[in-house]
């Protein structure tokens, strides 16, 4: 099956500073990438998502960057801000069904004022 | 997007005992799904609650331990069953399909459950 692997699992920036976290996945038939985020108590919220026909994605202060080839996938966070602190997760889906996904381990992001 | 809500919110249960949570969505989803995320993982596939049909489960997860319902496009339920402290997790419905987006999966809040 699939496998999700994400680093780094934490991560500290100062407010300003921008934040990178990598995603590496197993199976090449994988096509959609989300990434949520989860605060404290509170289920995970989608943030962005890219599909295997496009390389980059951008939202705002967030994007994500896709390589196929290399299998990787990564979410880049620019001005962060104190409410960006939370975890992060990315996943992988092979197709339609976007809630059936392999999730990695997660990173918590911590913005120092 | 669509909206989850999930009860209850959190529970403290006995070992042996069962609890059931709900998760109804506030427009029809194709597809809802149970996750399960321990103290600081990862979330990881329960199964698919089929509407009107037995649900399909992932590796490690049976029906007799986790009994799921999904009598109508909007509701669905999760059994935990003969409860043991392993069991202390996050329980989280997910659901995907609503009519605003096709593919995007959104969250509950999450079932905070301690066995005791």
């Amino acid at each position: 099956g699939e496998n999700v692997e994400q680093h780094p699992s934490t991560l500290s920036v100062q407010e300003g500073d921008s934040a990178v976290i990598k995603c590496t996945y197993s199976d090449s038939a994988s096509n959609y990438f989300p990434w949520y985020k989860q605060e404290l108590g509170k289920g995970p919220q989608l943030i962005i998502d890219i599909r295997s026909n496009v390389g980059e994605k951008k939202d705002q202060r967030i994007a994500v960057t896709l390589n196929k080839t290399a299998k990787h996938f990564s979410l880049h966070i620019t001005e962060t801000q104190p409410e960006d602190s939370a975890v992060y997760f990315c996943a992988a889906n092979k197709g339609t069904n976007a809630g059936k996904s392999t999730f990695g381990d997660g990173t918590t992001l911590t913005v120092k004022p | 997007s669509a909206v989850i809500s999930q009860k209850p919110s959190r529970d403290i249960c006995q070992r042996g005992t069962s609890l059931t949570i709900q998760c109804q969505v506030d427009s029809q989803v194709t597809m809802m799904f149970w996750y399960r995320q321990q103290p600081g993982q990862s979330l990881t596939l329960i199964a698919t609650a089929n509407q009107g049909s037995e649900a399909t489960y992932e590796s490690g997860f049976v029906i007799d331990k986790f009994p799921i319902s999904r009598p109508n496009l909007t509701f669905s339920t999760l059994t935990v069953s003969n409860m043991s402290p392993e069991d202390s997790s996050i329980y989280l419905c997910s659901g995907q399909g609503a009519q605003a987006s096709n593919t995007e999966a959104f969250f509950g809040q999450g079932t905070r459950l301690t066995v005791v």
